[in-house]
């Protein structure tokens, strides 16, 4: 089975621009979770969806937002690029029940200059 | 809150030493815990996990964890470190739902030759 799969793997934004970054799950699963990881936050939740519905948000600005479509893959966007944004995002899927883990994709490296 | 501590934030261990990597949560009922591995550059693998049962989980590439409710821990463990195992290590609990990962802050691991 292919793993989780992130596009692009490499950003370089400029402040104030916006930006999408893809997520594609392991087949079956229905569950995409999103992270930020950043050297002085850690790794931070952003939200979780599940059959296309958001279930769960992070304590993240609305600047944040995100979708899943039918297939299951799903996008996050960020609007109004801070350079503190700058991080890698990190998607998970999952079969979406507490009894099923996470696998992780490799990430979207974001930089916002 | 939930949350995890992991206390150390750097450890060095010598090729062929044993390992125990730290970890405590605060959670409210039984807690689903997990171990990631992240080498430089990637997503995050998962190492294994404990949602109910026997207390001593084992996991990929040697490893295990003990699970001790008494001491709100979840201590990861090898016997014998290779220097492929240079890495970061995260401690992860599932939120009420089962949506989100709250991660510690993770430990870094360097093996001395």
């Amino acid at each position: 089975k292919a793993g989780v799969t992130q596009t692009p793997r490499y950003l370089i934004k400029t402040r104030g621009q916006q930006v999408t970054l893809s997520c594609s799950p392991i087949s079956g699963h229905r569950s995409v979770s999103w992270y930020q990881q950043t050297p002085g936050q850690g790794l931070q939740f952003l939200f979780e969806y599940f059959s296309e519905t958001q279930r769960n948000k992070g304590n993240f600005p609305g600047r944040f937002s995100g979708r899943q479509f039918s297939n299951s893959r799903s996008e996050m966007n960020v609007s109004t690029l801070e350079l503190g944004d700058s991080a890698l995002y990190l998607c998970a899927s999952s079969l979406g029940q507490k009894d099923y883990e996470q696998y992780f994709g490799p990430g979207t490296r974001l930089t916002v200059t | 809150a939930q949350s995890v501590t992991q206390p150390d934030i750097h450890i060095t261990v010598s090729e062929g030493a044993s390992l125990e990597l730290r970890c405590n949560y605060s959670y409210g009922a039984t807690p689903y815990l997990f171990w990631y591995v992240q080498s430089p550059g990637q997503g995050l693998q998962l190492l294994l996990k404990y949602f109910s049962g026997d207390t001593l989980v084992q996991g990929i590439k040697g490893f295990e964890a003990e699970f001790k409710r008494s001491q709100s821990s979840f201590n990861l463990r090898k016997p014998s470190v290779h220097w492929s195992d240079a890495a970061e290590y995260f401690c992860a609990v599932f939120n009420q739902a089962g949506t989100a990962l709250i991660f510690g802050k993770g430990t870094t691991l360097s093996v001395s030759s």
